[in-house]
């Protein structure tokens, strides 16, 4: 059973710029979270994704949005990109929405912002 | 609004010793879950272990058990007979379970180190 691909596994972007982040959860799974997760600020929500629909949001500015599509593959995306955007950006999904059984992680994107 | 604290930034322990790792949570919610999650070097976030609040019996995986304390609102992750491949940061979780879930939130984590 394949896990958790999120692509691409690196990235470089000039800032000012937009990026596209992709996710494609465990099949079956239909609920997707994205999280930031720097040195600094940890890891914090980004935004969770439910058939389609943005079913909760976290702090972050409009600059970052997502969608999800009929197949639960998930993209984020970073527009207007800051120094400060520089982080891991990690998808998660689930089988149902507060699955008990918890939410199984890619391996990430390591954007850098220059 | 839920917290998350991991008091112990750093820690290291022997090969085959036990380690005890710390977490404590601030919630006003009576259901919810508790994880705590793995991240090696590899950077890919592992579940190590899962507790329902609801259910009084700690839980248990293998060398990894729970101590889940609900009044206290704590839950500190036993690992026994330390392996190398242990190495890693471990992070602990909070999610509500009802109303607005499918949002995790993490504590700061701790690095781990097992020595040989």
């Amino acid at each position: 059973k394949a896990g958790v691909t999120q692509t691409p596994r690196y990235l470089i972007k000039t800032r000012g710029q937009q990026v596209t982040l992709s996710c494609s959860p465990i099949s079956g799974h239909r609920s997707v979270s994205w999280y930031q997760q720097t040195p600094g600020q940890g890891l914090q929500f980004l935004f969770e994704y439910f058939s389609e629909t943005q079913r909760n949001k976290g702090n972050f500015p409009g600059r970052f949005s997502g969608r999800q599509f009929s197949n639960s593959r998930s993209e984020m995306n970073v527009s207007t990109l800051e120094l400060g955007d520089s982080a891991l950006y990690l998808c998660a999904s689930s089988l149902n929405r507060g699955s008990p059984g918890g939410y199984t992680f890619g391996s990430g994107t390591r954007l850098t912002v220059v | 609004a839920q917290t998350v604290t991991q008091s112990q930034p750093e820690m290291s322990v022997q090969e085959a010793e036990t380690v005890t790792l710390s977490c404590t949570y601030d919630t006003s919610e009576n259901n919810y879950y508790l994880f705590w999650y793995k991240q090696p070097p590899s950077r890919q976030m592992i579940l190590v272990i899962r507790q329902e609040a609801y259910k009084q019996q700690n839980a248990t995986e293998n060398r990894f058990s729970v101590n889940f304390q609900k009044a206290a609102k704590s839950f500190s992750l036993k690992i026994s007979d330390s392996q190398l491949g242990d190495t890693a940061m471990y992070f602990c979780a909070f999610m509500k379970q009802t109303g607005n879930t499918g949002k995790l939130i993490f504590g700061q984590g701790t690095t781990l180190q097992v020595k040989p």
